[in-house]
Formats: structure tokens, C-alpha cells, sequence
């Protein structure tokens, strides 16, 4: 099947790191995404890697690709308020779908 | 820039009415994508288009049809609406392929009783 799975909350403190967890079933995929949802608003691609690739760093995020487990991690340095939001990984398939995950909502306490 | 635009923003439906979701992009994109969103769910592809006069299935078409008269515009088509497409839909861009970056709508809300 083509599920992508992700646990449905994340709950951290203002300052800690956040970490979201994706496993994926496509070993085919040649991109892996990070999208983030605010409320009432459509998805913002956060960053995106690379098949080829097992890290990948952008300011306060660090997204981890194990492709052996076909596990995509996406961590957050320094979380802030902001951040508060439903993060949604995906893979791209059949070379014009995108398959997505059910979402983890990270909410962030001060 | 806009971006990506849709109306309405929230509709209610009977079983049965039709509805045409506007969509549309002032990027000059050639690839658009309608996906609907169910509670708890990640988004679903109905449709996408890679260009004027160009469209093809997602992974959920049933129940939809879409045209791609201009670059600019990606209506999607409920004709019988069902309980079942009771869902928020959201339109996208993007420059190329899929591996560019993909700018999503604001989203519609819709509610079909």
C-alpha cells in the first residue's frame, strides 16, 4: 500500500527541540517533503530531501532520511510558539502524486 | 503576486446540487492539483493538470472533473454531491515537476448534508 505514517501529537516546551517521526513505504520515492499547516490555512512546504541524501540543514531544521527503515525525521532546534502547527511528511509517487501522511500536531507550551 | 486563490471559502451543500471550487494562480504554473483533506487525514489528489488542456486522475477522481481551459484557472466539478464529499479542498501550484515547490490555496470548506 502507499501509507505514510505519523503519530497524531507532539507536545514540547517553549526552547526544547521538537521531533517528528514519518515512516514511508515507498522505497522508489525520489523526494521526501516536510509541510507545515497553520489553522485555517492551506500546507507551506517547510524543506524537502533528496533520496540520495541522509541529512539535510536548514536554519532550525534538520530533516533525517534512514532510507534502509524508510524512516524521515524532522527536527526543530529551538521551538518556539510559532511553530505551533500540524506537520505533514510526504513522498512523491508514480512520479506525479504526492502521497501524505495524517499529520502530527506539535503544539508548543511557553 | 496573489499566489493561489480559491472560492468559496466555506459552502454548504443538499445532497444531489452541483458546485463548481474556483481555483486559481497568478504564477504562470504549469503544473496545478486539487487534494481534499478529511479530518485527521493527510491530503488526497483528485486531479492535476501539467498544463492548458492537460489533466489527469489523482488518486480519489470519483465524483469530480476538472478543466484546464488557461494556465491560470483549475476549476474542479462536483456534480451529484454526496455526504461523502464533505471535506476541505485544496488547489495547488507548482513551476515544474511535482519536486518543485508546491503553493497551496487557502483552502475550501465544504459540507454536504
Amino acid at each position: 500500500g502507499e501509507d505514510v505514517e505519523q503519530s497524531l501529537f507532539l507536545s514540547v516546551r517553549e526552547g526544547d527541540s521538537s521531533v517528528i517521526n514519518c515512516t514511508y513505504t515507498d522505497s522508489s520515492s525520489t523526494y521526501l517533503y516536510w509541510y507545515k499547516q497553520e489553522p485555517g490555512a492551506g500546507l507551506q512546504l517547510l524543506t524537502y530531501i533528496f533520496s540520495n541524501m541522509d541529512m539535510k540543514q536548514d536554519q532550525r531544521l534538520t530533516v533525517l532520511l534512514n532510507k534502509k527503515d524508510k524512516h524521515l525525521s524532522l527536527r526543530i532546534a529551538d521551538t518556539q510558539t510559532g511553530d505551533s502547527a500540524i506537520y505533514f511528511c510526504a513522498e512523491d509517487n508514480a512520479g506525479n502524486m504526492l502521497t501524505f501522511g495524517g499529520g502530527t500536531r506539535l503544539m508548543v507550551k511557553p | 503576486n496573489a499566489g493561489v486563490t480559491q472560492t468559496p471559502k466555506f459552502r454548504i451543500l443538499k445532497i444531489g446540487q452541483s458546485m463548481t471550487l474556483q481555483c486559481a494562480q497568478d504564477m504562470n504554473h504549469n503544473y496545478m492539483y486539487w487534494y481534499r483533506q478529511d479530518p485527521g487525514m493527510g491530503l488526497k489528489l483528485i486531479y492535476y493538470s501539467v498544463g492548458a488542456g492537460i489533466t489527469d486522475k489523482g488518486e480519489v477522481p470519483n465524483g469530480y472533473n476538472v478543466s484546464r481551459s488557461t494556465t491560470e484557472d483549475f476549476p474542479l466539478r462536483l456534480e451529484l454531491a454526496a455526504p461523502s464529499q464533505t471535506s476541505v479542498y485544496f488547489c495547488a501550484s507548482s513551476p515544474r515537476l511535482l519536486q518543485e515547490t508546491q503553493y497551496f490555496g487557502p483552502g475550501t470548506r465544504l459540507l454536504v448534508l
